[in-house]
C-alpha cells in the first residue's frame, strides 16, 4: 500500500489567495483526519470524517476553513482567503477499524 | 475529556545510553495510548500502541512502553540510543470506544543523541 498521499507537499501563496490541500487515504480506511502543526500550538485536530461524513469539526479555526470528502478515496481542505497565520504543516491521517491512525507526509504551507 | 502531558520538551542522551521519554495522560474512560515519532520534514509514524491486555508494549526500532494505570503514565524507553533515534516523539491518547476516534497529542519531546 502506498500509504496516505498528500498533495502538494509544499505550497507558497500570497495572503488572500485560495489554498486547496488534497489527501488520499489508505484504501479501506473508514476514518480520515486533518491536523495542523505549528511551533506555537503543536498538533491540532481540525476535523475528521467517518464514511465520508464529517463527525467533528470543532477544531476548524474559522469559516475561512472548509473540508470535504466527496468519496472514500479523496478529501480536500480549503482555506479561503488565506492569511499569514495559516502558515503551518497540514497533515492528513486515515484509520480503519483497529484505531491506529496513519499519517501522510504533510503539506507545508507558507502564506506571505 | 482527555489530555496528555509530556515532561521535557528536549531530551539529550549519549549514543548507547538509556532513552526515557515521559508521558502522563488524563482520561475519563479507559484509554488507548500511542507513541508516534516524527523525523525532520516527515509525517508521524506509529512506534507502538496500547489498547488492552499486556501492559508492556513493544514497538519498532527497539522501543517499548509500559502502561501504568495507577500512575496514569505511558513512558517510552529504549535500552540503548542510536544516532538514528534523533527525532521528535509524540505521546497521544484516544478514548477506548472500539472505533477510531480523536487523538489528543502531547506537545512532543525532541530527542537529541550525541556521540
Amino acid at each position: 500500500d502506498a500509504g496516505v498521499i498528500q498533495s502538494p507537499r509544499h505550497e507558497v501563496t500570497e495572503m488572500g489567495q485560495e489554498v486547496t490541500l488534497r489527501c488520499k487515504p489508505i484504501s479501506g480506511h473508514d476514518y480520515l483526519f486533518w491536523y495542523r502543526q505549528t511551533m506555537m500550538r503543536g498538533l491540532e485536530l481540525l476535523i475528521y470524517f467517518n464514511n465520508n461524513v464529517p463527525i467533528d469539526d470543532s477544531g476548524m479555526p474559522e469559516d475561512r476553513f472548509s473540508a470535504k470528502m466527496p468519496n472514500a478515496s479523496f478529501s480536500t481542505l480549503k482555506i479561503q482567503p488565506s492569511e499569514p497565520r495559516d502558515s503551518a504543516v497540514y497533515f492528513c491521517a486515515s484509520a480503519g477499524f483497529q484505531e491506529t491512525q496513519y499519517f501522510g507526509p504533510g503539506t507545508r504551507l507558507l502564506v506571505l | 475529556a482527555q489530555s496528555v502531558t509530556q515532561l521535557g520538551s528536549h531530551v539529550s542522551v549519549s549514543e548507547g545510553a538509556l532513552v526515557l521519554l515521559r508521558c502522563n495522560y488524563s482520561s475519563s474512560v479507559p484509554p488507548y495510548l500511542f507513541w508516534y515519532v516524527q523525523y525532520p520534514n516527515q509525517g508521524l509514524q506509529l512506534l507502538l500502541k496500547y489498547t488492552t491486555g499486556a501492559t508492556l508494549v513493544k514497538g519498532i526500532n527497539g522501543f517499548e512502553a509500559e502502561f501504568k494505570k495507577s500512575e496514569t503514565s505511558f513512558h517510552l524507553t529504549k535500552p540503548s540510543a542510536h544516532m538514528s533515534d534523533a527525532a521528535e516523539y509524540f505521546c497521544a491518547v484516544s478514548q477506548n470506544t472500539g472505533t477510531a476516534s480523536k487523538l489528543t497529542f502531547g506537545t512532543g519531546t525532541r530527542l537529541q543523541v550525541t556521540l
